[in-house]
């Protein structure tokens, strides 16, 4: 079946550092999407990007379609950037099924 | 705009019992979809809901079930619970069910079973 690996699986980072976070998938996608999960549990939209870059603030994305991966770049990180960091997609013919990957652990230390 | 709201927030059971959760999709969308995620892992797709009726499942037993009202709100029951089905229970709202439309997620109620 279709599969989404993120890596790397924990990520620790100092106040103000840079990162960059991979998602790879296995299958043609039509939806691809970056979410940020808080402590709380609720999974906030980052970035809809089935293809192509898109950049909001501190955050950015590119999704590579024909090489079947997408990253996320956070820039001058700060402690609210914590959390879990998962990419999720939608295949070719799958309809509007969001498969996941296990997530990114990010902590970011003052 | 309200966004997608689900209740409750926390639940807890004991094996054998069964319950119901709810969920309020964002305003102006009318596809409702389901997500079960355990401790550490990602969400998994349980099933989808649009026009009141399951357009797509995923692998998951039947004691799982789901409805939709006419006003595009969504219920998830589940029967029979195991200490297994202790999860974050999420739900997600589309404007259609196409696989182009972005969905969007409430805050998700955490169920336990003892």
């Amino acid at each position: 079946g279709i599969q989404v690996e993120q890596s790397p699986p924990d990520l620790i980072l100092q106040e103000g550092a840079n990162s960059t976070l991979r998602c790879n998938f296995s299958d043609s996608v039509n939806n691809l999407q970056w979410f940020h999960q808080n402590p709380w549990g609720q999974l906030i939209n980052l970035f809809y990007i089935p293809s192509g870059t898109k950049q909001n603030g501190r955050l950015s994305a590119t999704t590579v379609a024909t090489e079947r991966y997408s990253l996320l770049y956070i820039s001058s990180s700060q402690t609210t950037d914590s959390g879990v960091y998962f990419c999720a997609e939608v295949n070719t013919g799958a309809n509007s099924k969001l498969t996941f990957g296990k997530g990114i652990t990010l902590s970011v230390r003052p | 705009d309200a966004g997608v709201t689900q209740s409750p927030t926390h639940l807890i059971k004991t094996r054998g019992q069964q319950v119901t959760l709810r969920c309020s999709p964002k305003s102006g969308h009318d596809t409702v979809s389901w997500y079960q995620q355990a401790l550490g892992q990602g969400p998994q797709f349980i099933f989808q809901y649009y026009e009141e009726e399951e357009r797509q499942r995923g692998n998951f037993p039947d004691r799982f079930s789901g409805h939709q009202y006419p006003n595009y709100s969504s219920e998830l029951n589940v029967n029979a619970l195991l200490l297994g089905d202790s999860a974050l229970y999420l739900c997600a709202s589309s404007l259609v069910p196409g696989a182009t439309y972005i969905q969007y997620f409430g805050a998700g109620t955490r169920l336990s079973v003892l």
